[in-house]
């Protein structure tokens, strides 16, 4: 069974802070994504990445950034943690293939900025 | 510009009832449309997909109806059980490596004993 893990289920910062936000999946996924999920607004695509050092924007990459330099491994980044970034954040992982794959979800961290 | 409009936001049903969940899709270049289902607490999985070559898929109670022409897909849960309570969100993709969705807002559905 494929696992992919998120290193916190809650966590609490100030505003102005730097955090990380770390994804480990064990199956060998090439892809990686990371979600934030808020209510009435579904998941939305922050960044996802297809391979080692690569990584591409998805649709609200602002004030977000990431770095895979594993291959089980992808961290996502506030650069400076603003109060509308409290939300539920999710990781996902899947692999590359002809057809599509299932996207493998962790259970998600869920931030509060104070 | 929201690319895949789900409703209704929830849904309450009975059990042993048949909740129906629609969802709408703009872009004709989406290919695969799966579903994801999430318990509270835990992350989405996958429950059931399709393919735009086949009107209906099936597994166990749950089916999902394709309308290719009206660009349109739902939900069926047939004999639903207070188990089934549920956020549902469907999702579509277009056909590359890289597998990215587009999801939908979400359902949030109970099934009351």
């Amino acid at each position: 069974d494929v696992k992919v893990t998120q290193s916190s289920r809650y966590l609490v910062k100030r505003t102005g802070e730097k955090v990380f936000l770390e994804c480990v999946q064990d199956m060998d996924h090439e892809n990686m994504f990371w979600y934030r999920q808020d209510p009435g607004l579904g998941l939305r695509l922050i960044y996802f990445s297809y391979d080692v050092k690569m990584k591409e924007k998805g649709d609200i990459p602002e004030g977000y950034s990431v770095s895979r330099e594993k291959k089980e491994r992808f961290s996502l980044i506030l650069e400076s943690a603003s109060t509308n970034q409290t939300s539920m954040y999710l990781c996902a992982s899947t692999r590359t293939g002809m057809s599509n794959q299932p996207q493998h979800f962790g259970d998600g961290t869920r931030l509060s900025i104070l | 510009q929201q690319q895949v409009k789900q409703s209704p936001q929830s849904l309450i049903v009975q059990k042993g009832g048949i909740p129906i969940i629609n969802c709408a899709y703009e872009n004709t270049a989406f290919d695969y449309f799966p579903w994801y289902q999430q318990f509270p607490g835990k992350g989405p999985a996958l429950l059931i997909a399709i393919r735009p070559d086949v009107s209906e898929k099936k597994e166990g109670r749950f089916t999902i109806s394709f309308n290719k022409s009206a660009k349109q897909f739902s939900l069926h849960i047939m004999d639903s059980q207070p188990g089934d309570s549920a956020t549902y969100f469907c999702a579509a993709s277009k056909n590359s490596g890289y597998s990215t969705l587009t999801f939908g807002k979400g359902t949030m559905l109970l099934v009351s004993p």
